[in-house]
């Protein structure tokens, strides 16, 4: 089945540090792949999503993403991290009409 | 930009009492989603709504949810009798096809 794991449920960094949160994936074929962000008492907000193409892939808010098929990971980084990027992050893969979420990680980013 | 609308924010309601869950998706989109997230939990899929029926659900979708599409616009969920665990975050959320989909903000039941 179609799944995406994050194997840490908590990353805790120093404001102006690189930011890195961690997803891998578990997909037959080529897989698309989401990151979505929860802002407290917040929606889920659309980051960066993999289809095809470059292995980079940019996003929302200074977030890009590797693809890196030969460890099937889809890890979330940040060059420089703000205090406001606190928040849960959702690792996320389609799965027929759904989108199947990771657990989450939450970020928390200290001054 | 084009938002997907639910409301309430917030609904407090007691055991055993219906609630209506509301939503506006974006207006050319065709799929309709109703995820939930219980406090500190991941988010759940709950349905998908296509073409004026249900495409696919979860176990979690029992005979207690109910999905409408009322008047071409609105996209309902209706839980017939809450009980304490329906307490969480649901979340609507609709898409012109696969396999993007924006999310609404979100409403917060509580259920006591």
């Amino acid at each position: 089945a179609q799944s995406v794991a994050q194997p840490e449920d908590q990353v805790n960094v120093a404001e102006g540090n690189p930011l890195t949160v961690k997803c891998t994936y578990s997909v037959s074929g080529n897989p698309y792949l989401f990151w979505y962000v929860q802002y407290p008492n917040r929606g889920l907000q659309f980051l960066l999503k993999y289809i095809t193409g470059d292995n980079l892939v940019k996003g929302s808010y200074g977030f890009e993403a590797e693809f890196n098929k030969s460890q099937t990971s889809f890890h979330l980084k940040k060059p420089s991290a703000l205090v406001s990027d606190s928040a849960l992050y959702f690792c996320a893969v389609p799965l027929d009409y759904k989108l199947s979420f990771g657990a989450g990680t939450t970020v928390t980013v200290r001054a | 930009e084009p938002e997907v609308t639910q409301t309430p924010s917030h609904q407090v309601t007691q055991m055993g009492q219906e609630v209506i869950l509301r939503c506006v998706p974006i207006s050319n989109h065709l799929y309709f989603y109703w995820y939930r997230q219980i406090l500190g939990q991941k988010v759940e899929f709950l349905v998908s709504f296509y073409n004026n029926e249900i495409s696919e659900k979860s176990e979690i979708f029992d005979d207690q949810f109910s999905v409408e599409r009322p008047d071409g616009s609105n996209f309902t969920l209706k839980i017939r009798s809450t009980k304490l665990e329906d307490s969480a975050m649901y979340f609507c959320a609709s898409s012109e096809g696969y396999p993007a989909r924006t999310f609404g903000s979100g409403t917060r039941l509580t259920v006591v």
